[in-house]
């Protein structure tokens, strides 16, 4: 049973470029989170997708956005990408919006210069 | 709003001693509460939860925390730490109240050492 993956694994990108990383859950699980990790810090929650809908949105500008396919698998998209931007991204799977736990990907090494 | 803080940036702890590693939590509700392990270059790793019931919750490899509501705390144990346990630990949180959804609110993290 494959667990949460994503890709690309690393990913260097220049100021004002736009990005966009992948995600496929856990198998069974239909809602997708997207997590943000800066270095040194815990991740913060960018959005979460359930039913191909954003249903919850953290403090991040509208520069993210995402999309969740029939399949559940999800995108989160960058636009005008920022130096600040540079994080781990990481993808979490459940299955749907109970108390159960998330289950994270390997997440994606975005740089930006 | 809910928040979660890990006072310990980093924990000291020679094999074969007890671990602990803290974690205390604000949210408006009752919460869900969760302990996640992340080595390097991985993403995180899922150990505990605690969603209602004993206050002790037992998880993987050998890891417990104890819920304390009086003191907003769950406080992640291990009665005898491992050198392979050396990691970055993570303390996170989420309202039971619907309208939060599934957002988890994590902690800074507390990096474990464990010395042989």
């Amino acid at each position: 049973d494959a667990g949460v993956t994503q890709s690309p694994t690393h990913l260097i990108k220049t100021r004002g470029q736009q990005v966009t990383l992948r995600c496929s859950p856990k198998s069974g699980h239909d809602t997708v989170s997207w997590y943000q990790q800066a270095l040194g810090q815990g991740p913060q929650f960018i959005f979460q997708y359930y039913e191909e809908e954003e249903r919850q949105r953290g403090n991040f500008p509208d520069r993210f956005s995402g999309h969740q396919f029939p399949n559940y698998s999800s995108e989160l998209n960058v636009n005008a990408l920022l130096l600040g931007d540079s994080a781990l991204y990481l993808c979490a799977s459940s299955p749907g919006t109970g108390g159960g736990e998330q289950y994270f990907g390997p997440g994606t090494r975005l740089t930006v210069t | 709003a809910q928040s979660v803080a890990q006072p310990e940036d980093q924990v000291n702890v020679a094999e074969g001693n007890p671990l602990t590693v803290k974690c205390t939590y604000s949210v408006s509700g009752n919460p869900y509460l969760f302990w996640y392990v992340q080595y390097p270059n991985r993403g995180l790793q899922f150990l505990l939860k605690y969603i209602t019931g004993d206050n002790l919750v037992k998880g993987s490899y050998g890891f417990e925390a104890e819920f304390n509501k009086s003191q907003t705390s769950f406080h992640l144990k291990k009665p005898s730490a491992l050198v392979s346990d050396s990691a970055l630990y993570f303390c996170a949180v989420r309202d039971r109240i619907k309208a939060a959804g599934n957002k988890l609110t994590f902690g800074g993290g507390t990096r474990v050492l464990v010395k042989p």
